[in-house]
């Protein structure tokens, strides 16, 4: 199983631009989660999702948007980039049953001049 | 937001020395995890505990949830080089989201 796959996995972004971080996972795994990692910090949630058609705001959503139309697939769009947004992002999956436990992505790197 | 501070934010050690490293919050969490994160990729699951008072082993390193259930500790016996990397705690609160810690990154020097 490839797991979590992000893609790009490098990005650089002039200020004002917009793109799309994809994430894919084949695990069938119902929770989705994006999050940014700041040098030598740790992980925020930006958003999350608990199943297809259902997303939800963690704990800095702003400048950013998700979608999830399908169980496998969890988009995160940033629309007007900004150099507060240079980040690793991590998309991350989990199966909800008993203890949930995270499955991260390789990250995406995104540097926005 | 739930904070979870972890301490020592930086650790550089000898191989064969003995370390902890210490996760606090002023929040009680359901379960607790502790993630390894080595450069370019994403963090590892190595543990997660549950029960206050809860202390489990892996090889060298052994995990403990404190009794209230608002912080814990890794330690870790004897590091050896492929212990380096970044260590972050996450707790899991009522509302079933993970808040991270703010990462101990450990260095151990042959």
């Amino acid at each position: 199983n490839a797991g979590v796959t992000q893609t790009p996995k490098f990005r650089i972004l002039k200020i004002g631009q917009s793109m799309t971080l994809q994430c894919t996972q084949d695990m069938n795994h119902n929770y989705m989660y994006w999050y940014r990692q700041d040098p030598g910090m740790g992980l925020k949630l930006i958003y999350y999702s608990v199943g297809a058609g259902i997303t939800d705001k963690g704990e800095v959503p702003n400048g950013y948007n998700v979608s999830r139309s399908t169980t496998e697939d969890f988009p995160l769009r940033l629309e007007l980039a900004a150099p507060s947004q240079t980040s690793v992002y991590f998309c991350a999956s989990s199966y909800w049953e008993g203890a949930n436990v995270l499955t991260f992505g390789a990250g995406s790197r995104l540097t926005v001049l | 937001t739930q904070l979870l501070e972890q301490s020592p934010q930086f650790l550089s050690i000898q191989e064969g020395e003995n370390l902890t490293v210490y996760c606090n919050s002023s929040s009680v969490f359901s379960s607790l995890q502790w993630y390894r994160q080595e450069p370019g990729e994403g963090p590892v699951l190595l543990v997660t505990v549950v029960t206050g008072g809860e202390v489990k082993k892996l090889k060298r390193l052994t995990f403990q949830f404190g009794d209230a259930r608002k912080d814990s500790s890794l330690h870790i016996t004897a590091a050896q080089t492929g212990d380096t990397g970044l260590y972050l705690c996450a707790g899991l609160d009522t509302g079933n989201q993970f808040y991270f810690g703010t990462g101990t990154s450990l260095t151990v020097i042959p």
